[in-house]
This record gives structure tokens, sequence and C-alpha cells, in this order.
């Protein structure tokens, strides 16, 4: 099956600064979101991008369909950022929405 | 509109108690879904439903049984609980769009253990 890998796996930051994470999969999709997981679980949605550029205050994301990578950048970090990043993808031969997540990238953003 | 709302939120059963999770949207979703999350892991598919009456299994559905009597609803089964089953269960649900899936929104999650 469609294999999601994240990176990096951990990241500290210091109020203020900017980041770019990344998810990499190995096969054609028809879906990819990005999720943050807050430290009290709950998974907020913040991008529907299977491909092309979106922008949301200060977080933006990338999907390269063709090159099967997507990038989530995140300017001027806040504490509130703090949290676990995923990536999920619908594989291209599905057609009913079953997401295949990623590890996470677990954010760390001090004052 | 509260979204996906999911009952109870936590819960404590010992090995061999059965139960079941509830899972109800508001959004007159098409598609829900019942995922796992295990420590330090990413969210693991358990079974899905494209419609009232129908339900598919995911990636690990062994141990689980669902239903989809109600459009708006969907539920999880636990017949005979195992140690091994002790994670948070998140319910998801979204809308076909276009021949694709559209966004999936995920309701808190329930904190299950099995002792």
């Amino acid at each position: 099956g469609i294999q999601v890998e994240q990176s990096p796996p951990d990241l500290i930051l210091q109020e203020g600064a900017n980041s770019t994470l990344r998810c990499n999969f190995s096969d054609s999709v028809n879906n990819l979101q990005w999720f943050h997981q807050n430290p009290w679980g709950q998974l907020i949605n913040l991008f529907y991008i299977p491909s092309g550029t979106k922008q949301n205050g200060r977080l933006s994301a990338t999907t390269v369909a063709t090159e099967r990578y997507s990038l989530l950048y995140i300017s001027s970090s806040q504490t509130t950022d703090s949290g676990v990043y995923f990536c999920a993808v619908e594989p291209g031969s599905s057609n009913t929405g079953k997401l295949i997540f990623g590890q996470g990238t677990t954010l760390q953003v001090k004052p | 509109n509260a979204g996906v709302t999911q009952t109870p939120k936590f819960r404590v059963l010992k090995t061999g108690q059965s139960m079941t999770l509830l899972c109800a949207q508001d959004m007159n979703h098409e598609y829900m879904y019942w995922y796992r999350q295990d420590p330090g892991m990413g969210l693991r598919l358990i079974h899905y439903s494209v419609g009232e009456g129908t339900t598919a299994k995911g990636e690990v559905p062994d141990g689980y049984n669902v239903s989809r009597l109600k459009k708006q609803n969907f539920l999880l089964g636990l017949e005979s609980a195992a140690p091994s089953q002790t994670s948070v269960y998140f319910c998801a649900s979204s809308y076909p769009l276009d021949g694709f899936t559209d966004t999936q929104y995920f309701g808190p999650g329930t904190r299950l253990t099995v002792l």
C-alpha cells in the first residue's frame, strides 16, 4: 500500500521562527490533508490540498502531486502552534475517502 | 451545527466486556469513518461507510464491528474487549464531491482503556 513519510519527526522552535514540514508519499493520491492535533488531542483541519498552493493566515501549504510531496509552512510561530502535525492521503486507487496517515511531526514552540 | 460528536469521551473496560461507541454528524455527510490512534502514531482506519446501510473494512478491522442504520450515526462495537484495544478512537465524516471525497472532519475522540 501507499507509504506516507513525514519529516522531521520532532521540531523545537523559538516563538517567531519559521518552519517547513514535509510529507512524502509513495503513489498517486486523490486527496491530501494536513491536520494539527493540539495538546488536548483534538484534530483540526488545516488544509485540503491534493495539489497546488493554499494559504490561511500564517500557514500555507503546497502539494506537488507529480513529485509526490507536500510542504506545510508555518511563519512567525506562536506557542499555540505546538502539537502534532499530520499529513494524510487518500490513495489514487480509492474513491471512498480512506485516509492513510503519516507518523506526524511533533512541534514545540518555546516562548 | 455541532459537527461530529462522539459518545462517550472516556471509558474503562475490563477484558472481555463489550461496549458501543457512538458517532453522530449533523452535516448530512455520506461517508463516515472510525480510526484508532495509539501513542506516538498516526491514525489507522478501522471501518468506514459510504452511505446508510453500508460498511466496509479498513486497515485494522479485527475485533470490531460497525453499523450505519441511520445516515447521521455510525456505531463502533467491541464484542469482547482486549488490552490491545486500549487506544483513542476518532470518528470522521466527509462528503463525496464530483467523484472525489472532500475534507474529512473529525470528532473529539473517545479515550478507551481496557484492563
